[in-house]
């Protein structure tokens, strides 16, 4: 049974970068079939993605958030990460990482999704 | 990015039908049939109910059905039970890009 896991900092001060990483069990990471998400929820509030990554590298980025996102795959690992600078308060809210499927580079709905972790932005 | 249009809130009594909706453009929901249902319990993550507009992930009961005509597409729940009260979510694909909606409470009263 393939499992995600999201590890990082549960605090972050507003201005800096927030940095979590992903660890895929039961799986490949590497599968041809799939992209890596990750997805976003403020507290009370909905879901927001933020972005995807192939295990070769190509990205999809939320336009909206384009210029704070950068993410990474480590397949040695089994492994994807977030980046996202410039915090701020907004930037408070639960990070789900998660799979979904790939036709070809469009992107399909997420079958499998991380437990979740609360990331607070605050002083 | 605007998110897809989904009502509020639903509600139905047990043994009843509710459908949700969600309404994009034609460069989301009606361009592509990459739509997909969640459902989020208070505390846990999205469950994947519905994938490609209408086909039910292994294990997800026969109750959840998915459609699309145009640029709206919609979730329904038949036999409603207690459980089935939760947030759900659609989402879309567009290009480049992944939408979700709004997000939908289910009551069952």
């Amino acid at each position: 049974q393939l499992q995600l896991q999201e590890t990082g900092p549960g605090l972050v001060k507003p201005s800096e970068t927030l940095s979590l990483t992903c660890t895929v069990s039961g799986g490949s990471i590497s599968s041809s079939s799939y992209y890596w998400g990750w997805i976003r929820q403020p507290p009370g509030k909905g879901l927001d993605w933020i972005g995807s990554i192939y295990f070769s590298g190509s990205t999809y980025y939320n336009p909206s958030l384009k210029s704070r996102v950068t993410t990474s795959v480590d397949t040695s690992k089994n492994q994807f990460s977030l980046k996202l600078s410039s915090v701020t308060a907004a930037d408070t809210a639960v990070y789900y990482c998660a799979r979904h499927d790939t036709y070809g580079g469009d992107l399909g709905g997420f079958g499998y999704w991380g437990q979740g972790t609360l990331v607070t932005v605050s002083s | 990015q605007s998110a897809l249009t989904q009502p509020a809130s639903v509600s139905g009594s047990p043994g009843q039908s509710i459908t949700i909706s969600c309404t994009g453009t034609s460069s989301d929901v009606g361009g592509y049939n990459y739509v997909s249902w969640y459902q989020q319990h208070p505390g846990k993550a999205p469950k994947l109910m519905i994938y490609d507009v209408s086909n039910r992930p292994s294990g997800v009961s026969n109750r959840f059905s998915g459609s699309k005509s145009a640029n709206t597409a919609s979730l329904t729940i038949s036999g409603l039970q207690a459980e089935d009260e939760a947030d759900y979510y659609c989402s879309s694909y567009i290009f480049s890009s992944t939408r979700f909606g709004t997000g939908t409470k289910v009551t069952v009263l």
